[in-house]
């Protein structure tokens, strides 16, 4: 069935150094994306969201790139501070149905001191 | 302004208690949602409500009730529930048909004993 899933259930990386989480997805029609951070005992918040009529979108410290060919999804933060740490979900929909996210399964950020 | 609130933060009932989760948005956004969230886990949609009407029910059981009493507010009516309904429970609101992003409540912690 279609799914959304991610490679690493777990990160971790040292303090100040790049993040790199991957997500890919199966649905073709699917032509927006999005990545939440959820902290814990809080509701996801949204980060930075991309369509899939570009490759690539900046925010402040984080970089959504978008792999149409592959169907894969990425999530750079630059400079990861110890605030990071959350579990990151990444969601994908198709505007021209019900505005239904498919949500990945998660990956944990543990940013090491 | 992208806040959602939802109230209460923390509830306990029991199986046969009647109680309601409340949600509120003033962002002027014409899509609510109320989502299930179990441990470790991606968010599960049960509900949308469109322009105050219901536009989807995931097969959510009828001890679910969901109300959207004006375009700012959604209620989840629980009744009889069961222990494996106890989860962290999500409402989101977007603007609707030209606007996909959805912002998240922080949650209720719902603990069906």
């Amino acid at each position: 069935g279609e799914s959304v899933g991610l490679h690493l259930p777990t990160l971790s990386v040292q303090e100040g150094d790049n993040s790199i989480i991957n997500c890919a997805y199966s649905n073709s029609a699917s032509d927006y994306f999005i990545w939440y951070k959820q902290e814990s005992g809080k509701g996801p918040q949204f980060i930075i969201d991309i369509r899939s009529n570009m490759d690539k979108r900046q925010g402040q410290r984080v970089t959504v790139l978008l792999n149409k060919t592959v169907k894969h999804l990425s999530l750079q933060i630059a400079a990861t501070q110890p605030g990071d740490s959350a579990v990151y979900f990444c969601a994908e929909s198709s505007t021209s149905g019900t505005y239904k996210y498919i949500f990945g399964t998660g990956t944990r950020l543990k940013v090491l001191a | 302004d992208t806040e959602v609130t939802q109230t209460p933060k923390h509830l306990v009932m029991g199986m046969t208690n009647k109680k309601s989760l409340k949600c509120e948005q003033h962002m002027g956004h014409r899509a609510m949602y109320w989502y299930k969230q179990k441990a470790k886990k991606p968010p599960e949609l049960m509900f949308v409500y469109s322009y105050e009407k219901l536009s989807i029910n995931e097969s959510v059981p009828s001890r679910f009730s969901p109300e959207c009493p004006n375009s700012s507010l959604l209620n989840l009516h629980l009744h009889a529930l069961q222990p494996e309904d106890s989860a962290l429970y999500l409402c989101a609101s977007s603007q609707g048909r030209q606007e996909e992003t959805q912002y998240f409540g922080p949650g209720t912690r719902l603990l069906v004993l």
